[in-house]
């Protein structure tokens, strides 16, 4: 099993570009995740879907839109790229309860690094 | 929201010393992860605790429900054991977690 896996692993935008972060998990998970982390913040929720069809918002979902595709597929996109959004971007997927009442362990991608110029 | 407080932020030791990284958040929650995030970026989940303690080889996690506090011990530290220890929280039931920034463990030979 690959677990979770992200691409690209570095990418580097204009201000202003769109582009898109893909994530899948072979987990059959319900539940997967977008975090961001900056340096002295700590990891940062931006997006959440509980379950295929489904999205929610999360701390910091400004400047960004997601889709659940499928069961194993949770994409992030940024449509017109800003500085502030030069971060560590991690996907991460986990099997939650079917009354939501715990967060099962989570299991993280290996992360993108975008860099807005 | 919770709050997560991790102390301390950064810690440098020698091979073999017993470490304690403490964690404490504002809100009761149900359960509580630790993680570890590799110097080259990966994150690795430790624990995830509800109550009392859990020992996984040389790393020990503790949570006091009523007191809103955690810690993971590592016993006879190695130099392997260098990363980022990182505690973490349900926020809102089942939709995500709210993290601490981290304590930066550095072990020297």
């Amino acid at each position: 099993n690959a677990g979770v896996t992200q691409t690209p692993k570095f990418q580097v935008l204009k201000t202003g570009q769109s582009m898109t972060l893909q994530c899948a998990q072979d987990m059959n998970h319900n539940s997967m995740y977008w975090y961001r982390q900056d340096p002295g913040m700590g990891l940062r929720l931006i997006y959440y879907s509980a379950s295929e069809g489904t999205t929610d918002k999360g701390e910091v979902p400004n400047g960004y839109n997601v889709s659940r595709l499928n069961k194993r597929e949770f994409s992030l996109r940024l449509e017109s790229a800003a500085p502030s959004q030069t971060s560590v971007y991690f996907c991460a997927s986990s099997e939650t309860t079917s009354d939501r009442s715990l967060t099962d362990t989570q299991y993280f991608g290996p992360g993108t690094r975008l860099t807005v110029l | 929201k919770n709050e997560v407080e991790q102390s301390p932020q950064n810690l440098t030791a020698q091979e073999g010393e017993f470490i304690t990284i403490n964690c404490s958040y504002s809100v009761g929650i149900s359960a509580l992860h630790w993680l570890q995030q590799h110097p080259g970026g990966g994150i690795v989940s430790l624990f995830m605790l509800s109550s009392g303690k859990k020992k996984h080889g040389r790393l020990i996690a503790t949570i006091n429900i009523q007191e809103k506090h955690s810690s993971l011990h590592i016993t006879a530290s190695h130099p392997r054991d260098s990363a980022v220890y990182i505690c973490a929280v349900p926020e809102g039931g089942a939709d995500g977690l709210t993290f601490g920034k981290g304590t930066h463990l550095i072990i020297q030979p």
